[in-house]
């Protein structure tokens, strides 16, 4: 079975450009959660949905919005970006997004900012 | 404000000893632990995890200790091997926030041959 997958692998943007990072959940999965990890620290979260609905929110500024499909897939954008938005995003997925189903990592995708 | 502390950034150990990462948390609302094993270029892999109610969770060379009152974790591997080289987070959630997981900065384990 395939795990959650991000696309692009990478991507370079410059400062003030928008970005719209992608990702499929595991088969069956229906809670999509979105995370940042800078060079050097853990993985901080952003977003969790679940049922195309948020279900929670990190503490990020506006800029960054995300949403939910039908077929569960995510999409996370992040408007006017910043020097400081340059980092590895990640998307995990569980069945329901209780706190006792481990949520499963996707590779990533290693955004940078010029 | 770091709620989940991974004081140690590296530990180095040989081939066939013990490996216990440390974990400290701060947050006294935190129910639910979990440690996840990450490889460069790859995403975080979900090793185990335990439950407040619980002291002690074991499977297989990953056993993962809770001492509520010191607000501490630990994840021993026995027998260490050069395959579990790779950096550990610590991660950890409340019943209140679903599934919002807290992690540490996470520590760096080498097993050598």
């Amino acid at each position: 079975d395939a795990g959650v997958t991000q696309s692009p692998t990478h991507l370079i943007k410059t400062r003030g450009q928008q970005v719209t990072l992608r990702c499929s959940p595991i088969s069956g999965h229906k809670s999509v959660s979105w995370y940042q990890q800078v060079l050097g620290q853990g993985p901080q979260f952003i977003f969790q949905y679940y049922e195309k609905e948020e279900r929670g929110r990190g503490n990020f500024p506006d800029r960054f919005s995300a949403r939910q499909f039908p077929n569960y897939s995510s999409e996370l954008n992040v408007n006017a970006l910043l020097l400081g938005d340059s980092a590895l995003y990640l998307c995990a997925s569980s069945l329901y997004g209780l706190i006792n189903q481990p949520q499963h990592f996707g590779d990533g995708t290693r955004l940078s900012i010029l | 404000d770091q709620q989940v502390k991974q004081n140690s950034p590296s530990l180095s150990v040989q081939e066939g000893r013990i490996s216990i990462l440390n974990c400290d948390y701060t947050n006294s609302m935190f129910d639910y632990f979990l440690w996840y094993k990450k490889y460069p270029a790859e995403g975080p892999t979900f090793l185990i995890s335990i439950s407040s109610i619980k002291d002690k969770n074991e499977d297989g060379r990953f056993t993962v200790f809770l001492n509520k009152s010191a607000k501490h974790l630990s994840l021993h591997i026995v027998p260490s091997q050069p395959g579990d080289s790779a950096v550990y987070f610590c991660a950890a959630s409340d019943t209140g926030a679903n599934s919002k997981l807290t992690f540490g900065k996470g520590i760096t384990l080498s097993v050598r041959p």
